[in-house]
C-alpha cells in the first residue's frame, strides 16, 4: 500500500507568510492527488484536484503542484481563514495532516 | 446541487454491529464514474478511509478492516450503506460519506460527518 507522509506535522505562521506544505509518496503512483482543509468540528473541503487544479470558489491564493512522489501545496498569503488542518489524498489513502497555527 | 448526510447510532456497544446510511442528493450512483466512499477520523487524529462503492457496483474496501466491512448501494433510494461488525471502543470516530468521481480520484462532496461512541 502506498503511504503518504506530510510535513511538516505543525507549522506556526503569522498572516500574509508564505506557507508550503510538503506530501510524499512511499512510490509513484498513477492516480491524483489532492489537498484539502479541515476546520474543528467540520467536514474537510477539497482546495485542489489532480495535483495543481484549483477547485471551483477557492481563493487563488491556494495552489499545488507536484508529480511523482512529491507534492506541495502552497498558501501565497496566508489568511485568518486559513488557520486550519490540511490533509493530502491519493486515491484512498490520506497523509496525516498537517495543523496551521497562528505565529 | 450535491449534498450527502450520514445517519445512524450515536451510540453502539462493543461487540455490537454499526449501520450507517448516506443519504444523497443531485447525483444518481447509477450515473458512469461516480461513486459514494466512507472515510472516518476518531478525536483528535487523520482521516482513514473505510470503503468505496461505484455506479457499476465495484467494492472496495480498507484491507485493515476488510473483514467487518460491507457497503451496499440502493440506486432507487439515493441510499449508501455501511456495516461494521464487532464494534470496539477504538472505532469511536466521526464517520463521513462523500462523493467521488473516477477522472480524479476526488473526493469532492462530504457529508457533515456523524460521531459515533463506542462505549458500554
Amino acid at each position: 500500500d502506498i503511504q503518504m507522509t506530510q510535513s511538516p506535522s505543525t507549522l506556526s505562521a503569522s498572516v500574509g507568510d508564505r506557507v508550503t506544505i510538503t506530501c510524499r509518496a512511499s512510490q509513484s503512483f498513477s492516480s491524483w492527488l489532492a489537498w484539502y482543509q479541515q476546520k474543528p468540528g467540520k467536514a474537510p473541503k477539497l482546495l485542489i484536484y489532480k495535483a495543481s487544479s484549483l477547485e471551483s470558489g477557492v481563493p487563488s491564493r491556494f495552489s499545488g503542484s507536484g508529480s511523482g512522489t512529491e507534492f506541495t501545496l502552497t498558501i501565497s498569503s496566508l489568511q485568518p481563514d486559513d488557520f486550519a488542518t490540511y490533509y493530502c489524498q491519493q486515491y484512498v489513502t490520506f497523509g496525516q495532516g498537517t495543523k496551521v497555527e497562528i505565529k | 446541487q450535491i449534498t450527502l448526510k450520514e445517519s445512524g447510532p450515536t451510540l453502539v456497544n462493543p461487540t455490537q454491529t454499526l449501520t450507517l446510511t448516506c443519504t444523497f442528493s443531485g447525483f444518481a450512483l447509477s450515473t458512469t464514474g461516480v461513486g459514494v466512499g466512507w472515510i472516518r477520523q476518531p478525536p483528535g487524529k487523520a482521516l482513514e478511509w473505510l470503503a468505496l462503492i461505484y455506479w457499476n457496483d465495484d467494492k472496495h474496501y480498507s484491507p485493515s478492516l476488510k473483514s467487518r466491512l460491507t457497503i451496499t448501494k440502493d440506486t432507487s433510494k439515493n441510499q449508501v450503506v455501511l456495516t461494521m461488525t464487532n464494534m470496539d471502543p477504538v472505532d469511536t470516530a466521526t464517520y463521513y460519506c462523500a462523493h467521488i468521481v473516477v477522472v480524479s480520484d476526488t473526493f469532492d462532496y462530504w457529508g457533515q460527518g456523524t460521531l459515533v461512541t463506542v462505549s458500554s
